[in-house]
């Protein structure tokens, strides 16, 4: 079982819609991640924090949010969000955020649809 | 250029044959880790193995190992005694020790026949 939960699993959301996915670890990692899938692609990076900091935003729309509480939580909120936007966004944590040894665990991921 | 290469799209193999899932990568960094996921069709990746670029031995995790040649650049993983349970996506990954980046490959999706 992962260690790295995110909840919800699905969320249906319409364009106009405020809501939050959210992500909890109880290894002490250091570095959480939010990743966004698109159907038969790999996963592309979103966002890193580090130590509770955002480390890396690549580039993500503001209408994609992140925070972290503290170090066991992280939370992605949607707003005025489009279709294309509909994906599997996947959480991550590792130990830390840089050295090529480290490990990067995932949650289920949460399935998101615009509608 | 890509950093990580998995050049089969999809595999097959018989339930309780071995399968070898293909990975390349390119980097100039000596110092570099591998890893692959699988990922069935519910989402979750769920980490395999790794290999660490100074590692003088294969990695082996159960029925996976990682068939490493560091001159080929090459990271390929073997599954042994398939089961239908393996039926996923494979991604192959690197991190490099200069980087911020986690790279994933293309995928491959192994099917697994009865």
């Amino acid at each position: 079982d992962t260690e790295v939960t995110q909840t919800p699993k699905h969320l249906v959301m319409g364009m106009t819609n405020k809501k939050s996915l959210k992500c909890e670890q109880h290894m002490g990692h250091r570095a959480m991640y939010w990743y966004k899938q698109k159907a038969k692609k790999p996963p592309e990076l979103m966002f890193v924090y580090s130590y509770e900091k955002l480390s890396i935003n690549e580039s993500v729309p503001s209408r994609f949010s992140p925070e972290c509480p503290n170090s066991s939580l992280l939370n992605l909120h949607l707003h005025a969000l489009q279709p294309e936007d509909s994906a599997l966004y996947l959480c991550a944590s590792s130990p830390w955020h840089r050295d090529s040894g480290n490990t990067i665990y995932f949650g289920e991921g949460s399935w998101l649809t615009v509608v | 250029a890509q950093k990580i290469t998995q050049t089969q799209p999809g595999m097959f193999v018989q339930e309780k044959e071995a399968v070898t899932l293909d990975c390349t990568y390119d980097t100039s960094d000596p110092s570099y880790g591998l890893f692959w996921y699988k990922q069935p069709s519910s989402g979750e990746m769920i980490f395999l193995i790794y290999q660490g670029s100074y590692d003088q031995q294969n990695a082996t995790e159960g029925r996976y190992s990682l068939n490493f040649q560091k001159a080929r650049k090459s990271a390929n993983l073997v599954i042994s005694a398939s089961q239908l349970g393996d039926s996923a996506m494979y991604f192959c990954a690197m991190r490099e020790n200069t980087g911020n980046q986690f790279y994933f490959g293309t995928g491959t999706s192994l099917t697994v026949i009865p």
